[in-house]
């Protein structure tokens, strides 16, 4: 079983739906990461976070340490947003996920 | 722009051949990376320098070396390339290790590598 597991795989929807991404861990952590890779290939760091919430722009992420969860929000979604979502956990060292394929149908 | 800047972006190398991907950041992290991506898993340590001076293994530097030649530079060179190093392979930085600081980390734009 992976350390860390995202779900869906992939995800399509329709512009101006709301997006979740989900992420569950195994493992103790000191924080996590979520990242976007672009269809280009270029990684860009979203959020790091290690309890509560943080918001930028139409994009909110949530973490829950007790559950071991934490969650990646896209409101008002727009096909500018299609992009694989990745996750990753600072254990001992930074686990990732396998990534959220999201694409954004206009 | 300030970042992480990766070369070359495509190479094509035949099996047994050696090269270098060369990685730069100009922000004054401390702490770097390199990390490869292979369909269907999730992107994978090979080596980090966690300072400049030191370097440690990751997950999987078998058929790997690297050199932190300065605060900027952290390289990563295949010795005797084979089919298995097919890759994408992307450099890191960050503020401190363990992606540590106010923005986590940075990542270049990728090196796809093709061994043949």
């Amino acid at each position: 079983k992976n350390e860390v597991e995202q779900s869906p795989q992939n995800l399509t929807a329709q512009e101006g739906e709301f997006i979740t991404i989900n992420c569950s861990y195994s493992v103790g952590i000191s924080a996590l990461h979520w990242l976007q890779q672009h269809p280009g290939g270029g990684i860009v760091s979203l959020f790091m976070l290690s309890s509560g919430k943080k918001k930028h722009g139409r994009l909110i992420a949530t973490i829950n340490i007790q559950e071991k969860h934490s969650s990646l929000h896209i409101t008002a979604s727009h096909p500018r947003d299609s992009a694989v979502y990745i996750c990753a956990v600072r254990a001992q060292k930074l686990v990732f996920g396998q990534g959220t394929r999201l694409t954004i149908n206009p | 722009n300030a970042g992480v800047t990766q070369t070359p972006k495509f190479q094509v190398l035949k099996t047994g051949q050696s090269m270098t991907l060369q990685c730069a950041q100009d922000m004054n992290h401390n702490s770097m990376y390199w990390y490869r991506q292979d369909p269907g898993m999730g992107l994978r340590l090979i080596y980090y320098s966690a300072s400049e001076g030191t370097t440690d293994k990751g997950e999987v530097p078998n058929g790997y070396n690297v050199s932190r030649l300065n605060k900027r530079e952290f390289s990563l060179r295949l010795e005797s390339a084979a089919p298995s190093q097919t890759s994408v392979y992307f450099c890191a930085s960050s503020e401190a290790a363990g992606g540590r600081g106010s923005y986590g980390y940075t990542f270049g734009s990728g090196t796809r590598l093709t061994v043949v």
